[in-house]
């Protein structure tokens, strides 16, 4: 079981919006601005997309965006293309046990 | 622009110790970096697995700690992993990653290392 808790999948149409939420607890999410998030296509190594809630790396589309609200953060794609289908993963900085990283379970995106 | 590149053998035995090597380019393993490995079983979710600096400092994943060590080699820019009394639970892609405080932002193309004996 996953640190950090991702719908399983979630898909949407060309052109539209969605939004993939990533559920901690206030040791992880919730207590620390260093929230990240990563693309992987299969076969593939993740790729940065967010770092740090809400900052994108250069050469990130600023279709992507991050916030954060309590305990929960949350990844938007705005104009959903082909490409962005893959799985994608939330991270977070811990203090629950001693200092590490945690990673969600992965969410499935789909454009249908 | 650094690139990361995982090596070692692809077969590891049961009770073995597996071993992996992330040589460093286009940069310098002293910078102000801590340096990761994270790994990633068939068709299952992204696990860290610990990190370290290039002055020795070192963190782990509590669920491995016990089985887990990461060293950096200066002189040949390059970090690795040992991880000892390896069961098929281990077999899994490696990567490492260089970090950005607490971002992944640079990877390595991954390693496949199962467990069999």
């Amino acid at each position: 079981q996953s640190a950090l808790t991702q719908p399983a999948s979630v898909s949407g149409s060309p052109g539209q919006s969605i939004t993939i939420s990533c559920t901690g607890t206030s040791s992880d999410v919730g207590g620390y601005n260093y929230v990240s998030w990563y693309q992987q296509h299969p076969g593939k190594a993740p790729k940065l997309m967010i770092y740090d809630v809400s900052n994108r790396p250069s050469g990130v589309s600023n279709r992507f965006s991050g916030s954060k609200s309590g305990n929960t953060a949350s990844l938007t794609i705005s104009g959903l293309q082909a490409e962005d289908e893959a799985d994608y993963y939330c991270s977070s900085y811990t203090s629950s046990s001693t200092l590490y990283v945690v990673f969600g379970g992965g969410t499935k995106l789909t454009v249908l | 622009q650094v690139q990361l590149q995982e090596s070692g053998p692809g077969l590891v035995k049961p009770s073995g110790t597996l071993s992996l090597t992330c040589a460093v380019s286009g940069g310098s393993i002293s910078s102000s970096n801590w340096w990761s490995w994270v790994r990633q079983p068939p068709g299952k979710g992204l696990e860290w697995i610990g990190e370290i600096y290039h002055s020795g400092s070192t963190n782990y994943n509590p669920s491995l700690k016990s089985r887990v060590t990461i060293s950096v080699d200066k002189s040949k820019n390059q970090f690795s992993l040992k991880l000892s009394s390896v069961t098929a639970a281990d077999t899994a892609v490696y990567y490492c990653a260089k970090q950005l405080v607490y971002a992944f932002d640079i990877w390595g193309q991954g390693t496949m290392v199962t467990v069999s004996s």
